[in-house]
């Protein structure tokens, strides 16, 4: 079974910085894309990030270009989301997501962690 | 980039058909067959339905059906069941510079 599993999130004032974590199991994590989406509170869904089996290609929302870093451990079957320059507006719980660039979708998603920038 | 438009709410009683339509323009829905749905309950991560318009993935009923014309798809719920109330969120890829997907603004889908 295909399970993702994020942690990290919390509360975390204005400028400041947060590391998101996604484990990952029941599948060959590193033959897949894998894409961070977040979702404000109340509101729709936003991709944030993406990144390719083997990390060397990487894309970002405009957003959150220069501010935000995706990253993944194959080994650990994990992926990662360094966050810095946090801004009110990346209130959101952030979800980790297996990608199927073939199909332009996103099959498989987390529980998702709540991160809150707050003064 | 903006998000794709959804009707806010769509309702029906159980047993009808309903249909949510999601409008972008020939830079997303209008200029690729890659429009995927996704069924979210309430404190719950979102769920496929519909990928490549009208595919579902294995496990999904065939009660859900995807479609598209021009710059707007479709999905339709048929034979509507309770435990179909739920958010609903289109979402196309894009050839936008700021993003590579976009999503829907999303429509709550109620059971009378």
């Amino acid at each position: 079974e295909v399970q993702l599993v994020e942690s990290g999130g919390g509360l975390v004032q204005p400028g400041g910085s947060l590391r998101l974590s996604c484990a990952a199991s029941g599948f060959t994590f590193s033959s897949y894309w894998m894409s961070w989406v977040r979702q404000a509170p109340g509101k729709g869904l936003e991709w944030v990030a993406n990144i390719k089996q083997d990390g060397s290609e990487k894309y970002y929302v405009d957003s959150v270009k220069g501010r935000f870093t995706i990253s993944r451990d194959n080994a650990k079957n994990s992926l990662y989301l360094q966050m810095n320059s946090l801004r009110a507006e990346d209130t959101a719980v952030y979800y980790c997501a297996r990608e199927l660039p073939r199909f332009a979708t996103f099959d498989y998603w987390g529980q998702g962690t709540l991160v809150t920038v707050s003064s | 980039q903006s998000a794709l438009t959804q009707p806010a709410s769509v309702s029906g009683s159980p047993g009808q058909s309903i249909t949510i339509s999601c409008t972008g323009t020939s830079s997303d829905v209008g200029g690729y067959n890659y429009v995927s749905w996704y069924q979210q309950h309430p404190g719950k991560a979102p769920k496929l339905m519909i990928y490549e318009v009208s595919n579902r993935p294995s496990g999904v009923s065939n009660r859900f059906s995807g479609s598209k014309s021009g710059n707007t798809a479709s999905l339709t719920i048929s034979g509507l069941q309770a435990e179909d109330e739920a958010d609903y969120y289109c979402s196309s890829y894009t050839s936008s510079s700021t993003s590579l997907y976009v999503f829907g603004t999303g429509t709550k889908v109620t059971v009378l």
